[in-house]
């Protein structure tokens, strides 16, 4: 499968921990995306990476939160003190930009984060 | 950013066309309309996407109004499999690259 793939798949935590979600992009892919979503809503953007740099971070993305590429290929996105509130769905997404005709961005299933 | 406005559901019975409106009348020059699809529990997929002119590829036709403040996404044969939430979405080529989702519609497809 050479989609973009997230781990892990679900994550169940106590308030006030620290995690850690990953994402491996379409390979030739320069750019990534995360989004959250809650239920009955459509995805909300947090940040983007083109390449190792991150060019836009949404005001939903508070303090507490952290995304990084390094070496522009897998992205890291961490939530440190979790709150209750940040339950959702994590996706990712990855694109070659606008260099294919469509922009076309491509998702992987997410990471579903449960805060008890 | 541009705001789409689409019906929050719409229904259809299997292998009939679904028309799936969408209004965006602040739309700009430079926006293009984008349609992505959510099926249950997996991330959004890519339908279509047009500037000006009506556009048909192997899983949808869009027609956009002339104006450009509306357009319609078509199904001409809808599938059980079609049943998602899909969503309308502007997204400026040259300004910024990220797209933003509104809530959109969600299709119920009845044998």
């Amino acid at each position: 499968d050479t989609g973009v793939s997230q781990d892990p798949r679900h994550k169940i935590t106590k308030r006030g921990q620290n995690v850690t979600f990953r994402c491996d992009p379409i390979s030739e892919h320069n750019r990534l995306y995360w989004y959250r979503q809650t239920l009955g809503q459509g995805p909300e953007f947090l940040t983007y990476f083109q390449n190792e740099a991150q060019l836009e971070k949404s005001r939903l993305l508070s303090d507490r939160f952290s995304a990084e590429r390094p070496k522009g290929s897998f992205s890291t996105l961490e939530i440190q003190r979790t709150e209750q509130g940040d339950s959702a769905m994590y996706l990712c997404a990855s694109s070659l930009g606008w260099q294919t005709n469509t922009g076309e961005l491509f998702f992987g299933e997410g990471s579903r984060l449960t805060v008890l | 950013d541009a705001k789409t406005t689409q019906p929050n559901s719409m229904e259809s019975n299997e292998e009939e066309p679904v028309h799936l409106p969408c209004n965006h009348s602040t739309i700009s020059g430079t926006d293009y309309i984008h349609w992505y699809r959510q099926l249950p529990s997996q991330g959004p997929e890519y339908v279509i996407h047009g500037l000006t002119s009506n556009v048909n590829n192997r899983m949808a036709s869009l027609a956009i109004a002339e104006d450009r403040k509306s357009s319609t996404l078509i199904l001409h044969r809808a599938t059980l499999r079609d049943a998602a939430v899909y969503y309308c979405i502007l997204r400026d080529r040259y300004n910024t690259d990220k797209l933003i989702f509104g809530t959109g519609t969600r299709l119920q497809v009845f044998p």
